[in-house]
């Protein structure tokens, strides 16, 4: 898996977006970017992955720059419960492990 | 479809101890994977199977760990003689193919004094 790299901690207000960056500059070709998030205490769950094209979910949105060396993760409304740690992998799907870093911890605030 | 279950949700144990968890996986689901987290670390990868075959073990998986999916349904994760490193949450994960997102269960939390 390519490495990623994204910040420590974000912090967002309740109703706006929440954009949470991912940096993958040395993804090959044949890498997806998935996101996934752990609300403590609990299992991550799958949010969202893309190869090139944006991707659009009932959760989220990814972009994915025209280079592939980066992504945004939206959240369009952030609520409360969005409050969790969340995690950018790249992953090309032949190898059978998710290589998780240390994601972003956001915080959503009212 | 309940998702997956792990039992039991916490597990604590005195060193030296044999420990045992269970994952039960969505039905429909042929691949399963067991992870490990501690404390501020993000999950990291222990062993997977397709169906009842164990096809990829980590380094992280040394021989006290062993792990089985008998009749590819359920599995477990047996740690034997437990060590005070070992305390950490075990989590499984399952999915239906490998362009697939993972659904992972709530995890099974060990504390070894």
């Amino acid at each position: 898996d390519a490495k990623t790299t994204q910040p420590t901690s974000m912090d967002c207000a309740e109703g706006r977006a929440a954009n949470l960056p991912c940096n993958h500059s040395t993804i090959s070709g044949n890498e997806y970017v998935y996101w996934y998030r752990q609300i403590h205490s609990q299992g991550p769950q799958y949010i969202i992955h893309g190869l090139k094209n944006n991707e659009t979910n009932e959760m989220a949105s990814l972009i994915i720059t025209e280079d592939r060396k980066s992504s945004t993760l939206i959240l369009p409304h952030a609520t409360l419960r969005d409050t969790a740690v969340y995690y950018c992998i790249a992953n090309n799907n032949a190898g059978n492990m998710l290589t998780f870093g240390g994601g972003t911890r956001l915080m959503v605030k009212p | 479809d309940t998702g997956v279950s792990q039992n039991p949700r916490h597990k604590i144990t005195k060193r030296g101890q044999n420990v045992t968890f269970r994952c039960d996986p969505i039905s429909e689901h042929n691949r399963l994977y067991w992870y490990r987290q501690t404390l501020g670390q993000g999950p990291e990868f222990l062993t997977y199977f397709q169906n009842e075959a164990q096809l990829e073990k980590s380094r992280l998986l040394s021989d006290r760990f062993s792990a089985e999916r008998p009749k590819g349904s359920f599995s477990t994760l047996e740690i034997q003689r437990t060590e005070q490193g070992d305390s950490a949450m075990y989590l499984c994960a399952s999915s239906s193919g490998q362009y697939y997102g993972y659904t992972f269960g709530s995890g099974t939390r060990l504390t070894v004094v």
